[in-house]
Order: structure tokens, then C-alpha cells, then sequence
């Protein structure tokens, strides 16, 4: 069992870049979320969505776009990077409203 | 938007110390999570708590879901070097899942 995979693991970019953040989940769960760690931010809601075809904005959704196209993928996209988008980037899924299961996380730097 | 405040930022202790962390919002919560991080790890469920007054407990940890709804705390007895990490609250509302800003945990043996 698999729980949640992000790809890739690391990755460097510059300025105007644009990439795309895989997160991919084996457990049916219903709930996904994206989420940037920076230090002393703790981790800090981008987007999430309740279900196959539907997201909604987190507390930092600015320059990032997301879809939920099949319930087990939740994709995070860059369309131009920015530097203030170096971080640590986690997805999570959960079946109800609780209890969340996280990836090993996505390192971005851009340059 | 929901903010929740997790104290103290950092922790500096003796091997076999208790330690006592705590989350509080504006917010009113329906779930209480807690987590811990390991170095180049995402955050890993300890324990969750799912009704106000609740106390749960799992091994040396507790937590508390306060009657308020806008407050949990967590202790951990006994230290040791393996609880070495950080430590986040989190609370579930309406539809998102908010995290504290982390409780880094340091134990000098």
C-alpha cells in the first residue's frame, strides 16, 4: 500500500518556469489538500478539494492552480515560478474531515 | 481566515523531561489533530480527537480537545532522544484542515 505519493521529489526552476506537482493516493480517499512548509510558517493551506472534479482556495492560493480530474490524483500547478515559491510542498488526502495522511513532500527551489 | 497559535515555538530539554504543547484558535474546531515531522518527512498522525472534553491518550502522549472547541494541548512523559522532532496542531472546520506553526522539539541527552 502505496498511502500518498508525490512526484518528483526535488526539482529546481527559473523565474517564469512552469511546472506541475503529481500527488496520487491508493486509499479511495475523497479529500485532498496541497500544502507549502516554510520555516517557522508551519504548513499553510493552498488548495483542497472534497471530491472528484471540484477544488476550492486554501489560505494561499495565490500563483498556484490545481486540478482534481480522477479522485486519486490531485495536481498543483505552477505557471510562472516565482522565488517566493521556494519551499516544501505536501499534499495530503483523507476520507472524511479528519485525520489526514501525507506524502514524503516535494522540495522546489526556484532560481 | 482560521489561525491557530501552537506554543512554545521551541523546546530545549533533559532526556526523561515531561513536555506540554499547546494549539488555540478564533476559530471554533470540530476535529482536533496532532502531528509530528521528522527531518525530510511529511507529518505523521499521533493522535486525533473528535469531541470537546475529550482526552485521549497514546502511550507516554495525551491530548485534550478543550470544551471551548478553540484549544487542545498535548503532553509527552518521559522524553526520549526519538521524540526529537516537530510538532503540529491541527483543526478541522467547516471543510479545511489548518495547522498550527509548530512546536520544534529538542532533547539533549
Amino acid at each position: 500500500n502505496a498511502g500518498v505519493t508525490q512526484t518528483p521529489k526535488f526539482r529546481v526552476l527559473k523565474t517564469g518556469q512552469s511546472m506541475t506537482l503529481l500527488c496520487a493516493q491508493d486509499m479511495n480517499h475523497e479529500y485532498m489538500y496541497w500544502y507549502r512548509q516554510d520555516p517557522g510558517m508551519g504548513l499553510r493551506l493552498i488548495h483542497y478539494s472534497v471530491g472528484e472534479g471540484t477544488t476550492a482556495k486554501g489560505e494561499v492560493p495565490d500563483g498556484y492552480n490545481v486540478s482534481r480530474l480522477k479522485k486519486q490524483n490531485f495536481l498543483l500547478g505552477l505557471e510562472s515560478a516565482a522565488p517566493s515559491q521556494t519551499s516544501v510542498y505536501f499534499c495530503a488526502s483523507s476520507y472524511s474531515k479528519a485525520e489526514a495522511f501525507f506524502g514524503q513532500g516535494t522540495r522546489l527551489t526556484v532560481v | 481566515g482560521q489561525q491557530l497559535n501552537q506554543s512554545p515555538q521551541s523546546m530545549f530539554i533533559q532526556e526523561g523531561e515531561d513536555v506540554s504543547m499547546n494549539c488555540t484558535s478564533s476559530s471554533i474546531f470540530n476535529t482536533w489533530l496532532w502531528y509530528k515531522q521528522d527531518p525530510g518527512e511529511g507529518p505523521v498522525l499521533l493522535i486525533a480527537l473528535y469531541k470537546a472534553g475529550e482526552l485521549t491518550s497514546n502511550g507516554r502522549l495525551t491530548a485534550q480537545f478543550g470544551i471551548t472547541r478553540k484549544d487542545s494541548f498535548l503532553n509527552i512523559s518521559a522524553s526520549i532522544p526519538s521524540d526529537v522532532g516537530i510538532y503540529f496542531c491541527a483543526g478541522q472546520g467547516a471543510q479545511k484542515l489548518v495547522f498550527g506553526q509548530g512546536t520544534r522539539l529538542t532533547i539533549n541527552p
